[in-house]
């Protein structure tokens, strides 16, 4: 079975921008949840993502958005991109949201905000 | 900001021995779980204690849970070069969320 992935696994960008990233589930999760990873501030938890709802967000502003879709991948965005938002974006899938499931994580996307 | 410490935040050892990692949380959990992760990349699971469990065992792990401390450690037998990774401790809170909230993390360098 296919593990978690991500796409892109890297990308530049400049302030100001705007930056999509993709997370496609291990087949027959439903649940994905994002990850944002930094040396200064460690892993954060952004947004929590089952059958198409947004469960749970983190504390970020609202530059920092996500979607998921039917087939269960999800994609977050972030606009305005700062300097501080340069990270190691990290998606992980479990069947069902809870505290009891296994979450997979796939190989992140390392953003560079420029 | 991060729910859990984890000390030592480096540990340098050789092959053979073992790794102690402990973790301090703040907050009433549902569980406790480690990850590991190489070199920035993705988080591998690797052991899941409930808060009602006191110590659980996968192959060389062994992962104690003291709730009245509010800490956990993680222990790593016979270590192994492979094993040269940086080992988080994550908390799920109380209700229905996957939500983890992770600790800093261990840097642990087995060497050969």
């Amino acid at each position: 079975k296919a593990g978690v992935t991500q796409t892109p696994r890297y990308l530049i960008k400049t302030r100001g921008q705007q930056v999509t990233l993709s997370c496609s589930p291990i087949s027959g999760h439903r649940s994905v949840s994002w990850y944002q990873q930094t040396p200064g501030q460690g892993l954060q938890f952004l947004f929590e993502y089952f059958s198409e709802t947004q469960r749970n967000k983190g504390n970020f502003p609202g530059r920092f958005s996500g979607r998921q879709f039917s087939n269960s991948r999800s994609e977050m965005n972030v606009s305005t991109l700062e300097l501080g938002d340069s990270a190691l974006y990290l998606c992980a899938s479990s069947f069902v949201p809870g505290p009891q499931e296994t979450q997979y994580f796939g190989p992140g996307t390392r953003l560079l905000v420029l | 900001s991060q729910q859990g410490e984890e000390d030592p935040q480096a540990l340098s050892i050789q092959e053979g021995e073992n790794a102690t990692m402990n973790c301090s949380y703040k907050t009433s959990i549902n569980n406790l779980q480690w990850y590991r992760q190489n070199s920035g990349r993705g988080l591998v699971h690797l052991i899941l204690i409930r808060s009602n469990e006191r110590e659980k065992h996968s192959g060389r792990l062994r992962v104690t849970l003291d709730t009245s401390k509010k800490s956990s450690s993680l222990l790593i037998t016979a270590s192994r070069a492979a094993d040269t990774a940086s080992y988080f401790c994550a908390t799920i809170g109380t209700g229905n969320t996957g939500k983890l909230i992770f600790g800093q993390g261990t840097t642990l360098q087995v060497k050969p």
